[in-house]
């Protein structure tokens, strides 16, 4: 079975930009979680996505949305980039999204905002 | 609000040594508590998870961790460390019992000589 893959795996963009994630879950899971990663801050969540709804949601501003197609395959974005956006975005999937459910994280997408 | 605490951001230990990583959490009702492994250019792994029991779990490659409601800690241990153990260690807490809304702690970074 195929991992979470996640594409791409290196960006870089300039303030003010906008920019989309995407994330392919494992075959069969149906939910999808993103998270932040920096050095500051550590692992963040910033929302999941079950059944093509959002169920969760971090506390981060409006400029990150996501959303989840029918296959769920999940996609981020984020608008009017600043520098701080800059980290490594995380895309998790787990099967019924439930907390006895083990979550794959894929590889990540390192995002640079100069 | 949950918190996580990793005390120890990097600790060196020799290869064959022990090894323990603190863990603390705070959170109101019952905890659902993961470890992740990070190894650099890498997602999250699983190594291990308690939500209920036997509060000695065991996960993969050697590790275990003893949930202590007293002291509200979930330290992770291995009794003698390979090299390829060195890698970034997250603690977690099941922010909700639906969905996959996760605390990560700020991480423990893990060298090990030879």
């Amino acid at each position: 079975k195929a991992g979470v893959t996640q594409t791409p795996r290196y960006l870089i963009k300039t303030r003010g930009q906008q920019v989309t994630l995407s994330c392919s879950p494992i075959s069969g899971h149906r939910s999808v979680s993103w998270y932040q990663q920096t050095p500051g801050q550590g692992l963040q969540f910033l929302f999941e996505y079950f059944s093509e709804t959002q169920r969760n949601k971090g506390n981060f501003p409006g400029r990150f949305s996501g959303r989840q197609f029918s296959n769920s395959r999940s996609e981020m974005n984020v608008s009017t980039l600043e520098l701080g956006d800059s980290a490594l975005y995380l895309c998790a999937s787990s099967s019924r999204g439930e907390l006895n459910n083990e979550q794959f994280f894929g590889p990540g997408t390192r995002l640079t905002v100069l | 609000a949950q918190s996580v605490t990793q005390p120890d951001i990097h600790i060196t230990v020799s290869e064959g040594a022990s090894l323990e990583l603190r863990c603390n959490y705070s959170y109101g009702a019952t905890p659902y508590l993961f470890w992740y492994v990070q190894s650099p250019g890498q997602g999250l792994q699983l190594l291990l998870k308690y939500f209920s029991g036997d509060t000695l779990v065991q996960g993969i490659k050697g590790f275990e961790a003893e949930f202590k409601r007293s002291q509200s800690s979930f330290n992770l241990r291995k009794p003698s460390v390979h090299w390829s153990d060195a890698a970034e260690y997250f603690c977690a807490v099941g922010a909700d019992n639906y969905g996959q809304n996760f605390v990560f702690g700020p991480g423990t970074r893990l060298s090990v000589l030879p």
